[in-house]
């Protein structure tokens, strides 16, 4: 079942901070985060396990709440190379491969 | 290393025209799986596969088939083309069905 992402489109000016948020109607034991930018492929940027800590990559930290099934992306101090859009994914039933939402377009301007 | 490879980069076709869409990859991972990304609909599963010769199926996998003989290829073959097809498609790579995901860079299809 696809995991749903909000909001849909975040507007930010520089040095600003989002929060993207990702929640799912099943048990979640890992959420999965990735970018994308315009015309490119998605990049993996971390991974939320069950029972593990809060992660991080440069600024952008996530945490995972197992009792709530969600899971957040905090981006702090957005800088304009985090343009793009977010997406997070959740294991399918049998856990051999990943169900994504729909996306979150983060645009950031000077 | 390439990490995963697909061709074309970009394909038109007509309604009811077959075609495969190619994907290998170089890491010896054995979870494989298809995407289709189309505006507003996030990246959705096809199909996917944990290992040559088991493949299974996503969340849209009408129209289209897949094989794995190979741990490294994983051809996705659409049977009749539909205008319905017309999205970027994404073949993606892990260790493990929940390891990080490598994508390869997508084959744009335009279906007339």
């Amino acid at each position: 079942q696809q995991p749903v992402q909000s909001p849909q489109a975040v507007i930010l000016r520089e040095g600003e901070d989002a929060v993207i948020n990702c929640s799912s109607s099943k048990a979640l034991y890992s959420v999965h985060w990735y970018r994308q930018k315009h015309g490119e492929a998605p990049v993996f940027l971390m991974i939320l396990l069950k029972g593990g800590e809060q992660k991080g990559h440069d600024k952008i930290s996530a945490s995972f709440n197992e009792k709530k099934q969600q899971s957040s992306l905090y981006l702090t101090a957005s800088q304009l190379s985090y343009s793009g859009t977010y997406f997070c994914g959740t294991p399918s039933q049998a856990g051999t491969a990943l169900i994504f939402g729909k996306g979150t377009t983060l645009s950031v301007s000077s | 290393n390439a990490g995963v490879t697909q061709t074309p980069k970009f394909q038109v076709l007509k309604t009811g025209q077959s075609m495969t869409l190619q994907c290998a990859q170089d890491m010896n991972h054995e979870y494989m799986s298809w995407y289709r990304q189309d505006p507003g609909m996030g990246l959705r599963l096809i199909h996917y596969s944990v290992g040559a010769g088991i493949t299974d199926q996503g969340e849209v996998p009408n129209g289209y088939n897949v094989s794995r003989s190979t741990t490294e290829d994983f051809p996705l073959r659409l049977l009749s083309a539909a205008p319905s097809q017309t999205s970027v498609y994404f073949c993606a790579s892990s260790y493990r069905g929940d390891s990080p995901l490598h994508f390869g860079n997508g084959t744009r299809l335009t279906v007339t």
